[in-house]
């Protein structure tokens, strides 16, 4: 079936650096993105990988490995503001659909 | 541009009954999607479209008929609402099936009593 894991809280300080896992298991896949959502609003969007490596956006990075079936989202400078919950998908094509699935979402807290 | 919008951004329904939540976007964004987010968890497809005249369903699809008769609109239909349908209901769109990049609405909040 398909899934992605993804941990559900981390907590860093306010300047440091943190990494978001997120593995994922589906049939068929497009690309991995990343949604932040703060409390009471809506997901906006972040980034997207469809190929392996890199992709940097300000000071919010994206890494996917096809071969791992894994991505992460790096997240530096870390602000008061990024204190949010943080979404990974996956687009998948494996029943001949297109299915955006949503992990569970990560909680992360920013210490001042 | 407006980008996705919704209506209305708040609902209260009674058991039984049906409505309609609206779902525009003015990005002639080829891809359309109808998401439910439950308290503290992620979200869930519930139905999605890949261009107009073109539904299909999503996760949880049970309870919920969509339809697309332009590229603009989408709109999600209650058909008898249901105290396990009270959520947050977020719709999206991206430019194309297979282009990842999704712009949300802000939401309708609902509740069923």
């Amino acid at each position: 079936g398909q899934s992605l894991e993804q941990p559900s809280e981390v907590t860093a300080v306010e300047g440091a650096i943190v990494q978001i896992n997120c593995t994922y298991q589906t049939s068929g896949f497009y690309g991995l993105s990343w949604y932040q959502q703060h409390d009471g609003g809506a997901p906006t969007f972040l980034s997207y990988n469809a190929l392996d490596g890199l992709e940097e956006t300000g000071r919010f990075s994206s890494f996917l490995s096809r071969s791992d079936s894994y991505g992460y989202l790096l997240l530096q400078e870390l602000q008061m503001k990024d204190s949010a919950s943080y979404f990974c998908a996956v687009r998948d094509t494996g029943t001949g659909g297109f299915k955006t699935i949503f992990g569970a979402g990560t909680r992360l807290f920013v210490k001042a | 541009n407006a980008g996705v919008t919704q209506t209305p951004k708040f609902q209260v329904l009674k058991t039984g009954q049906s409505m309609t939540l609206q779902c525009a976007q003015d990005m002639n964004h080829e891809y359309m999607s109808w998401y439910r987010q439950d308290p503290g968890m992620g979200l869930r497809l519930i139905h999605y479209s890949v261009g107009a005249g073109i539904t299909d369903q999503g996760e949880v699809p049970n309870g919920y008929n969509v339809s697309r008769s332009t590229t603009e609109d989408f709109p999600l239909r209650l058909l008898s609402a249901a105290p396990s349908q009270t959520s947050v209901y977020f719709c999206a769109s991206s430019p194309d099936r297979s282009t990842d990049t999704q712009y949300f609405g802000p939401g309708t909040r609902l509740t069923v009593l």
